[in-house]
């Protein structure tokens, strides 16, 4: 069974300092990885997204992939009380018509 | 656009009543889905579209019926509904092209009492 875990947290950070999110998954042949925020009581929204390995940066956020490690994560720089939510990491094994399998998330708060 | 868009956003079943969760695109994805979500605990994927006319099941599709006549609608029907269903159930949709990411309804908040 194909499996993406993250640790759930809660992670603390202080306002203006770097978070770091992580997510493992099982399936090696897995290709298309997306970060999802989701404050609570409301629907998922999409965030990043990174097929490669290396980095991807957009604004405040980056995404690392390391495919031989089957390891992604997320970096947020200059953390504002405004990320504090729960972060899901979502991995698709191919592309085309495989459903994205999600972890449980890791709840994020920033302590302003 | 609405985007996607779920009905109801919350209701309250009795134990062996049935309803259907419906869930509207107007983006023209081929692609859909329906997930549920249990507290602390990530998505579960009970069916899923790629097209009108062709359904699939997800990890946990037990209790649940799914029908996909147009591209824009996918409703998701629960029968004889059990304390074990209630959940907050979210329908999603994505383009073709695997390298997408999803667009979520809403949701839809359901206890079963």
């Amino acid at each position: 069974q194909k499996e993406v875990e993250q640790n759930s947290g809660p992670l603390s950070v202080p306002e203006g300092a770097i978070a770091s999110l992580n997510c493992t998954y099982s399936d090696r042949g897995s290709q298309s990885f997306f970060w999802y925020r989701q404050y609570s009581g409301k629907s998922p929204e999409l965030i990043m997204s990174i097929y490669s390995n290396g980095d991807k940066e957009d604004g405040r956020f980056t995404a690392q992939l390391n495919k031989a490690s089957q390891y992604v994560s997320l970096l947020i720089r200059d953390s504002q009380p405004s990320d504090s939510a729960t972060y899901l990491c979502a991995v698709t094994a191919e592309s085309g018509n495989t459903p994205l399998v999600f972890g449980k998330g890791t709840r994020l708060s920033v302590i302003a | 656009n609405a985007g996607v868009t779920q009905t109801p956003k919350f209701r309250i079943l009795k134990i062996g009543q049935s309803m259907t969760l419906q869930c509207t695109q107007d983006m023209n994805h081929n692609y859909m889905y329906w997930y549920r979500q249990d507290p602390g605990m990530g998505l579960k994927l009970i069916y899923y579209s790629v097209g009108a006319g062709i359904t699939d099941k997800g990890e946990v599709p037990n209790g649940y019926n799914v029908s996909r006549s147009t591209t824009e609608d996918f409703p998701l029907r629960l029968e004889l509904a059990a304390p074990s269903q209630t959940s907050v159930y979210f329908c999603a949709s994505r383009p073709g092209g695997g390298d997408r990411g999803y667009t979520f309804g809403s949701g839809t908040r359901l206890t079963v009492v």
